[in-house]
Parts: C-alpha cells; sequence; structure tokens
C-alpha cells in the first residue's frame, strides 16, 4: 500500500542554521510523483516542488534543496540558512496511478518547523 | 484567473445540522478533491470526481455527500454533521493531461459544537 512517513514531528532551529526534513515513501508503482507543500501559519498550502519517479536528479532553489534517492525511497528537503519566515508545516506527498488509472495524493502527517530568532 | 477558491472561509455549525461547502475552479480542470485536514493526520481524501456528473469516494467518504453538476464546482454535503467532522477542509484541482499534480483552496475551517 503507498505510505508517506515523515517521522520528524517538530523541529526547532536557530535562524541561519541548516534544517532537513525528512520524507519515506511506500508505492508498489514504479511512475510516482513526489511533492513537497508548505502551510504556513495562514493555513493555505503552497506547493515547493514535484519530482516523477524517473528523475533523480537534486534541485535546488535559492536555499531550497530536495535530495530524491529511489533506493531509499527518500525525498529529502533542507532549507539552508533557515529564516523566521519558513517557519510553517511542510508536507510531503505522494502521487500515484490508482487500479483505475486516476491519480491520487498520499499526504504526510507533516513536520511543523520553527526557526526562532 | 482566481485558479481554485472555496466558500465559505469559516462555519459554525450545531450538531445535526447541514451545510454545503462550495468549490469553484476557472482553470477548466477535468478533477477535482475534497480533503480534510486533522492535527497529527495530514490530508486525507474524501470524493473525488473525474468529471462533470462523475464523482468517487475516497479514503473517508462516510458522512458526506458530493456533487459535480457544473464542470467549474465541486460541492461538498454534510447532511448532519458530528463533532468528529471538525476539520479543515481542503479543495483541490487537476488537469487530466498532469492530474498528478493538483492545485489547492485556501481551505474552509469548520466547528461543529
Amino acid at each position: 500500500a503507498q505510505k508517506v512517513t515523515q517521522a520528524q514531528t517538530e523541529i526547532s532551529v536557530v535562524e541561519k542554521e541548516d534544517v532537513t526534513l525528512d520524507c519515506v515513501y511506500e508505492t508498489r508503482d514504479t511512475t510516482y510523483y513526489l511533492f513537497w507543500y508548505k502551510q504556513p501559519p495562514s493555513g493555505e498550502l503552497v506547493f515547493l516542488i514535484r519530482r516523477n519517479s524517473f528523475d533523480e536528479q537534486n534541485e535546488i532553489s535559492g536555499r531550497y534543496s530536495w535530495n530524491f534517492q529511489k533506493s531509499t525511497s527518500s525525498f529529502n528537503f533542507t532549507i539552508t540558512a533557515s529564516q523566521v519566515v519558513d517557519s510553517a508545516v511542510y508536507f510531503c506527498a505522494l502521487s500515484d496511478a490508482t487500479t483505475s488509472g486516476t491519480y491520487k495524493y498520499i499526504f504526510g502527517t507533516g513536520t511543523r518547523l520553527k526557526v526562532l530568532a | 484567473n482566481a485558479g481554485v477558491t472555496q466558500t465559505p472561509k469559516f462555519r459554525v455549525l450545531k450538531t445535526g445540522q447541514s451545510m454545503t461547502l462550495l468549490c469553484a475552479q476557472d482553470m477548466n480542470h477535468e478533477y477535482m478533491y475534497w480533503y480534510r485536514q486533522d492535527p497529527g493526520m495530514g490530508l486525507r481524501l474524501i470524493h473525488y470526481s473525474v468529471g462533470e456528473g462523475t464523482t468517487a469516494k475516497g479514503e473517508v467518504p462516510d458522512g458526506y455527500n458530493v456533487s459535480r453538476l457544473k464542470k467549474q464546482n465541486f460541492l461538498l454535503g454534510l447532511e448532519s454533521a458530528a463533532p468528529s467532522q471538525t476539520s479543515v477542509y481542503f479543495c483541490a484541482s487537476s488537469y487530466i493531461q498532469t492530474q498528478e499534480t493538483q492545485y489547492f483552496g485556501p481551505g474552509t475551517r469548520l466547528l461543529v459544537l
């Protein structure tokens, strides 16, 4: 069965520290997609990145970087030089095809990141 | 282009009352979804629709009904609200061609007393 595990419930760091949020997934499919979303205190879900299962290249976007490793079924997210504005709940999600051919999201339980000034 | 919008933003109900949450999207998306978010549980799929006039059950469908009479709208109904339905509800939509990527609305906070 599909599953997404975010073992870190809450992380606190001091501003300017680097922090890595872990995401481990399970799926039987060979074609699937992985996502990270940010949920700030205002409550909306902000899309951060999408990765398909055939692209294992790591990606960097400003202070954000993602490490996708199929061998360990992990899709970890690192924030470099964290800032107070990074404080939010971060969700990892898996999207893969169901038996009917539609795609469904499976979300992890989220990691609450607190960046202290 | 407003994307995905949800109405209302916040609502308080008494046990047993009914209500309908409205989701609207202006991106001509075929697929639409309703999720609920509870503390410590992430988002869980309630119902979804792969096109106008079609709906299907998700992970936690009990106590909810949905309708997709128009392509741009997806309604979530609670016929008899229960305190266990206190949650934040998110709607999402996606293109049929890239259905693996969903676009989320701002959420509706529902409190059932």
